[in-house]
């Protein structure tokens, strides 16, 4: 069954880090893009970052370009978003997902995590 | 960036009604666009890509049409397991400022 977990969500102080996990299993995790897509509680999805197959290619959403990283391993079949000097605003259910793509520039999230909840507060 | 708004940002139907959500963009984006479900408490769930092409697995009472600006998702006999809230997101600025809709909330 293919399926993605993500791990490591927590409670940290505004200025504080925190790097998510997100563990993906059968399926070739080395054939595919991947996403990082937030949801604020009670609100709608925002688009966080992508990263390409072999970790060259990484885009972020402008409210956090400079504060998160997005990386992988594939060995590990593992995706990761290091979080730095985090901010109340980025409170939310952190989610990935796996990118399919067919003819540019058309491509899809086709397959979710169940997320995994930040908190920023003091 | 593209901006995508859907309306209405909620409905309330009954079972068996046809339900039709809108999503709009604020510039042409072809067929680059994906609809999700959200039921309360999970991970949102792909429901049609590149604008109307039905996802694996999902009910065909769910269909997507539309191109350039204006998209439409429709449930033909809305169901109680729909209850839900749907997101559009357009892929044509791939890979990056990609965006979703505000969101549409479904209530039987």
């Amino acid at each position: 069954e293919e399926q993605l977990v993500e791990s490591g969500g927590a409670l940290v102080q505004p200025g504080g880090s925190l790097r998510l996990s997100c563990a993906a299993s059968g399926f070739t995790f080395s054939n595919y893009w991947m996403t990082w897509v937030r949801q604020v509680p009670g609100k709608g999805l925002e688009w966080v970052a992508n990263i390409k197959q072999v970790g060259s290619e990484k885009y972020y959403v402008d409210s956090v370009e400079g504060r998160f990283t997005v990386s992988r391993d594939n060995a590990k079949d593992s995706l990761y978003l290091q979080m730095n000097s985090l901010r109340a605003e980025d409170t939310a259910v952190y989610y990935c997902a796996r990118i399919l793509s067919g003819r540019p520039p058309n491509n899809w999230f086709d397959l979710w995590g169940q997320g995994t909840l930040v908190t920023v507060s003091s | 960036d593209i901006q995508m708004t859907q309306s209405p940002s909620s409905l309330s139907a009954s079972v068996g009604d046809r339900v039709t959500i809108t999503c709009r963009a604020s510039q042409s984006i072809s067929s680059s666009l994906n609809w999700y479900q959200q039921k309360p408490g999970k991970a949102p769930n792909l429901l049609i890509y590149a604008a109307s092409i039905l996802q694996s697995g999902v009910p065909s009472r769910f269909s997507g049409s539309g191109s350039g600006a204006e998209f439409t998702l429709t449930i033909s006999s809305l169901q109680p397991e729909d209850l839900a809230t749907y997101y559009c997101q357009q892929s044509y600025t791939t890979p990056s400022r990609l965006t979703f809709g505000g969101g549409t909330k479904v209530e039987i």
